[in-house]
């Protein structure tokens, strides 16, 4: 059964730090990966979305990066800002016929003035 | 604009008394689940629809029903809520993979307290 993991749970850290944010799965055969911001007591927002055949996805200050083969992905926040702090939560979708994403259970970021 | 509406945002009920939250979404998609959030347990599914009439259990489907009569909509029934179904509750909709682009949207969430 596929597991994700996002280490560090929680992360604090001064404006203006770059910072990477981490998830990592079991099992490869992945279709996509997407990263999810989820502020309190909302819902989620997807950021970034990479395809199984893709290395990497940019939105603006974000940068996102796929090793299927390592089992990693991993969020690059450019310049942090007190307005990216969020829960960051990453969910993979597997390849074959299964339509249940995973979830990992998030990075809650504070970016502090 | 694209979303997910869910409805109620907020609800306190107490044991055994049915209720339904719905969910509609305004793009179409063909894929359409549940999920509840729970502290130290994530995000789990609940149920799922590939297409209309098309429905099928999740990681955690107890004690919840789920229709799926038209494309744009999705109720979660709770035909007997017990305070162990207490959580946070998002529906979310998403085009099916093969589409281009296949995002997840989430709505806001509805808060269930059961008494």
């Amino acid at each position: 059964k596929q597991e994700v993991t996002q280490i560090p749970a929680a992360l604090s850290v001064p404006e203006g730090e770059n910072l990477v944010l981490n998830c990592s799965f079991t099992d490869s055969a992945i279709y996509n990966l997407q990263w999810f911001r989820q502020d309190p007591g909302k819902g989620l927002t997807s950021l970034l979305l990479i395809q199984s055949s893709q290395r990497e996805q940019t939105s603006g200050r974000l940068n996102a990066s796929l090793d299927k083969s390592s089992g990693r992905s991993t969020l690059y926040i450019a310049a942090s800002q007190p307005g990216d702090s969020a829960t960051y939560l990453c969910a993979v979708l597997p390849s074959g016929g299964s339509y249940i994403p995973t979830f990992g259970r998030g990075t809650s970021l504070i970016v502090h003035p | 604009e694209a979303q997910v509406t869910q409805n109620p945002r907020y609800l306190i009920t107490v044991t055994g008394k049915k209720l339904t939250v719905t969910c509609s979404q305004n793009m179409n998609h063909e894929y359409m689940s549940w999920y509840r959030q729970d502290p130290g347990l994530g995000l789990r599914q609940i149920y799922y629809s590939m297409n209309v009439e098309v429905t099928d259990k999740g990681d955690v489907p107890e004690g919840y029903k789920v229709s799926r009569k038209e494309k744009r909509n999705f109720p979660l029934i709770l035909e007997s809520p017990s305070p162990n179904q207490t959580s946070l509750y998002f529906c979310a909709s998403s085009p099916l993979r093969g589409d281009s682009g296949n995002t997840i949207y989430f709505g806001e969430g509805s808060w269930l307290t059961v008494v």
